[in-house]
Formats: structure tokens, sequence, C-alpha cells
């Protein structure tokens, strides 16, 4: 069965300051990965997707993440942090069911603080 | 304005009643999923469909049923049988990405 840890349970870091939330899954075959992110009280938004090529990815807000198929890894960076960051963090990761379609495991999230 | 809409917002259930959440989206996506979130334990899926008029367990269906009679539509009931109730719960919908509604915190009276 498919598994997402996320490591760091909080993370605090100064405005301005560079930012990376890891993340390692657990998947037999091509995982297909993702990062969210939540406000207190809302639902998640997608923040960048990876289904194949680049391992190099590209989201909304000024994050990106890398694919590192030799550490199960699924890392998540920004270079400067801003204090609208602030946020919970989730990374998951994408099976294929039986019969078809998908579902989604996700790691226990980690919760941003940025200091200004 | 596409999107998926929960409601309520805030829930509160009394003992051994059951309560429903509503979930509609108007994206056209054939797949919605339900989740519950605790404080520290991630999501969790409750059940999942993938089409109208079929819908499967996820890993935490015991005291929840579900029905999906259109393809906009996927209620979820939390039944007496749910013992600890007290979680948020989201809606999801999916084409190749899952999209989420802005959920519902449900409370035990």
């Amino acid at each position: 069965a498919q598994s997402v840890t996320q490591p760091d349970i909080h993370i605090t870091v100064s405005e301005g300051a560079s930012l990376e939330l890891r993340c390692n899954y657990s998947y037999g075959a091509t995982p297909y990965l993702f990062w969210y992110v939540q406000s207190p009280g809302q639902g998640l938004q997608l923040l960048l997707k990876y289904f194949s090529g680049d391992t190099l990815v590209q989201g909304i807000k000024g994050f990106e993440a890398e694919f590192t198929r030799s550490q199960s890894s699924f890392n998540l960076r920004k270079p400067s942090v801003h204090w609208s960051d602030a946020a919970e963090y989730f990374c998951a990761v994408g099976a294929i069911l039986t019969g078809g379609g998908n579902k989604l495991t996700f790691g226990t999230g980690t919760q941003l603080k940025v200091e200004l | 304005d596409g999107g998926i809409t929960q409601s309520p917002k805030y829930l509160f259930r009394k003992e051994g009643q059951n309560v429903t959440l509503s979930c509609e989206q108007n994206l056209n996506h054939d797949a919605m999923y339900w989740y519950r979130q605790d404080p520290g334990q991630g999501l969790r899926l409750i059940y999942y469909s993938q089409i109208v008029n079929d819908f499967q367990k996820g890993d935490i269906a015991e005291g929840y049923s579900v029905s999906r009679e259109k393809k906009e539509s996927f209620p979820l009931t939390v039944t007496s049988a749910q013992k600890n109730p007290t979680a948020f719960y989201l809606c999801a919908s999916r084409d190749r990405v899952q999209y989420f509604g802005a959920g519902t915190r449900l409370s035990v009276l």
C-alpha cells in the first residue's frame, strides 16, 4: 500500500528566508505526486503536481518541487517566504485503484509559521 | 463560477442522530470523494464515487453512508453508528487532479 511521510510537523521561518518542506513516499509504481496548501478552516488548494517528465515542477505562488526517484522524495521549495505563506502543507501520492479511478494518500501535514 | 460547494459550514449532531453533509460540484467531474480530517492525521478517505449510481468504501467507511444519484451531488450521511464524528469533512471532485470544497466542521452536542 502507498504511504506518505512528512517528517516535519512544524516549521518556522523568517519572512524572506528560503523554505524546504520534505516529503517521502512509498509506492510500487511510478507515482503521481501533489502538494496542497490549507489555510485554517478552509479546503485544500493545489500548489503543484508531478505526473511525468521534468523532475523539477513549478507551481503557483512561487513554489516549486523536485521529484527524486532514488530517494522517493518530492520536496517543496520556495526561495523567499512571504507572511501569507503561513498555512498547513500536505504532500500526497496518487494511486490507481482496482477497477479504475484513483485515490490520494496524504501525509500528516507540515504547519508553516512565518516570523516577521 | 465553477467549483465545489459544501454545506453547511458548521454542523452539530446530537447523540443518536444521523446528519447529512452536502457536496455539490459544477465542474462536470465524474469522480467525487469524501475525506475526514483530524488534527495531526492528515486526510483519510471515507467514500469515493467514480460515476453516477456507483460508490466504493474508502479506508474509514464504518459509520458513514453516501449516495450518488446525480453527477453533481455526493451527499455524506454520518450515522449514529459513528461514535467519534467530530472532525472536519472535505469533499473533492477530480479530473486529472482533485479539487476540494471549503469543508464542513461537525461537532457533537
